[in-house]
């Protein structure tokens, strides 16, 4: 099974400022990743998938980089409604099926 | 636009089956390419891939649960569902259903990420 690790666990960023989440698989995942936001009591939202594919409607400022085992999400100037969990998510490897890491905690300065 | 709705009882007994609908509208669970899935979150915990099914007969699972879920597909009512066998606290979680999109390789990668999903259902285990 492909074990998913995510850093931080926590980042503390004030509003304008730019964010970089990182994403590390156990083993090679190839570009078959994906990002995720969740805010309190909602579902997931797709933000970034084929690593670094923006989902309809993501805003630009959203960004995905990285293959193999090594992945960023960057936030290029964060907004108040940006302070959210990040989740990543590989899909490579079939059987079993997906994995998703720990998450990171955005939250404000 | 696709939405998705789980439904089902929000308190099991320790032991006893958890049962779970998701209700697909805007869309056809038949559509192809397509994927559908279970996903769990404990409260204040990440998120927990159950598994995955195409309507035609491909499923997977998460190998640790495995031994307890199935997931059911009626395609009459455009609706799937999840059971849950022999359940303990530690089944205590929102249980989201969701949409997953096609892989890269129909063969190697069939599904990918979760690109539409329901709202979400607590569903408590609690004598």
């Amino acid at each position: 099974e492909i074990v998913m690790t995510q850093s931080p666990a926590t980042l503390s960023v004030s509003p304008g400022e730019r964010a970089t989440l990182s994403c590390r698989a156990s083993q090679s995942v190839s570009s078959n990743l994906a990002w995720y936001q969740q805010k309190p009591g909602q579902a997931p939202r797709l933000l970034i998938y084929g690593a670094s594919t923006r989902a309809t409607g993501i805003p630009a400022r959203f960004s995905g980089s990285g293959s193999g085992t090594e992945f960023t999400l960057t936030i290029s100037s964060l907004q108040s409604e940006d302070f959210a969990v990040y989740y990543c998510q590989q899909y490579n490897n079939w059987p079993p099926g997906v994995t998703f890491g720990p998450g990171t905690k955005v939250d404000i300065k | 636009q696709l939405q998705l709705q789980e439904s089902g009882p929000g308190l099991v007994k320790p032991s006893e089956t958890l049962s779970l609908t998701c209700t697909v509208s805007g869309g056809s669970i038949s559509s192809s390419g397509y994927y559908w899935g279970w996903i769990r979150q404990p409260p204040g915990k990440g998120l927990e891939w159950i598994g995955s099914f195409y309507y035609s007969g491909s499923t997977y699972y998460n190998p640790s649960l495995k031994s307890r879920v199935t997931i059911s597909v009626d395609t009459s009512k455009n609706q799937f569902s999840l059971k849950l066998s022999s359940v303990t606290a530690a089944d205590t979680a929102v249980y989201y259903c969701a949409r997953q999109q096609p892989g890269a390789h129909i063969v190697v990668v069939p599904a990918g990420d979760f690109d539409y999903w329901g709202q979400g259902t607590l569903v408590t285990v609690s004598s």
